[in-house]
């Protein structure tokens, strides 16, 4: 099994639709991710928590909004989806010493029609 | 504003040897990272070099000179798995990986 587990992993919805992306992971790591990975463009960070008190926003969080419900688990919504919403979605771990190595899901692609 | 530049295409042949670039400018330094991804999967991280100099890990070595703000990825030996797109990130003062936007490599017999 993954270490870190995305679901879905593909999904198709409507303008307007509120959609949730879960991420679970059993490295037994604090710090938790969520990217997009746009075509020609590096990951951009939505947002981040480095524990199950903490939740802070990246890059790109406007239009998103997320939820550390465990240690083990973040998830990503998009409330009301919109068209440019549409990109791979990767949830990543990491530990707290090296911090830069990341533990990727295998990605959820949303595309909002 | 920070910037991590990479070649957007390589082509090589399977056998020879490949040095993929990159220069970042960032605020702070506090190590530089590179993955790979295959198409349709995930990163997973190759390197990390946070010192000036040589880090090798048999078929692949990043080297990095924080005063020119450079690195390179070398692949020896290529193989047709290495046909990958290779990401640089910089993690920066604080703390934040900053990603470039991917080099794709296309390794021909």
């Amino acid at each position: 099994d993954a270490d870190v587990t995305q679901t879905p992993r593909n999904r198709i919805t409507k303008t307007g639709k509120r959609i949730m992306l879960e991420c679970s992971q059993t490295k037994g790591h604090d710090r938790m991710y969520w990217y997009r990975q746009d075509p020609g463009l590096g990951l951009r960070l939505i947002y981040y928590s480095f524990d199950v008190k903490d939740i802070n926003k990246g890059e790109i969080s406007d239009g998103y909004s997320v939820s550390r419900q465990a240690q083990a688990k973040f998830s990503l919504s998009l409330e009301s989806a919109i068209p440019n919403q549409t990109a791979l979605y990767f949830c990543a771990t990491s530990g707290n010493i090296d911090a830069g190595e990341l533990f990727f899901g295998e990605g959820s692609r949303l595309t909002v029609l | 504003g920070q910037n991590i530049d990479q070649p957007t295409e390589m082509t090589a042949t399977e056998g020879a040897i490949v040095q993929i670039n990159c220069t970042y400018q960032t605020s702070g330094f506090n190590g530089l990272f590179w993955y790979q991804q295959h198409a349709g999967e995930a990163p997973t991280f190759l390197s990390y070099n946070v010192l000036d100099g040589l880090e090798e890990k048999g078929r692949f070595s990043s080297f990095l000179s924080r005063s020119k703000g450079y690195s390179y990825l070398l692949l020896k030996e290529l193989q047709m798995k290495d046909s990958a797109s290779y990401l640089c990130a910089v993690m920066d003062s604080n703390y934040q990986l900053i990603w470039g936007a991917g080099t794709k490599l296309i390794i021909k017999p």
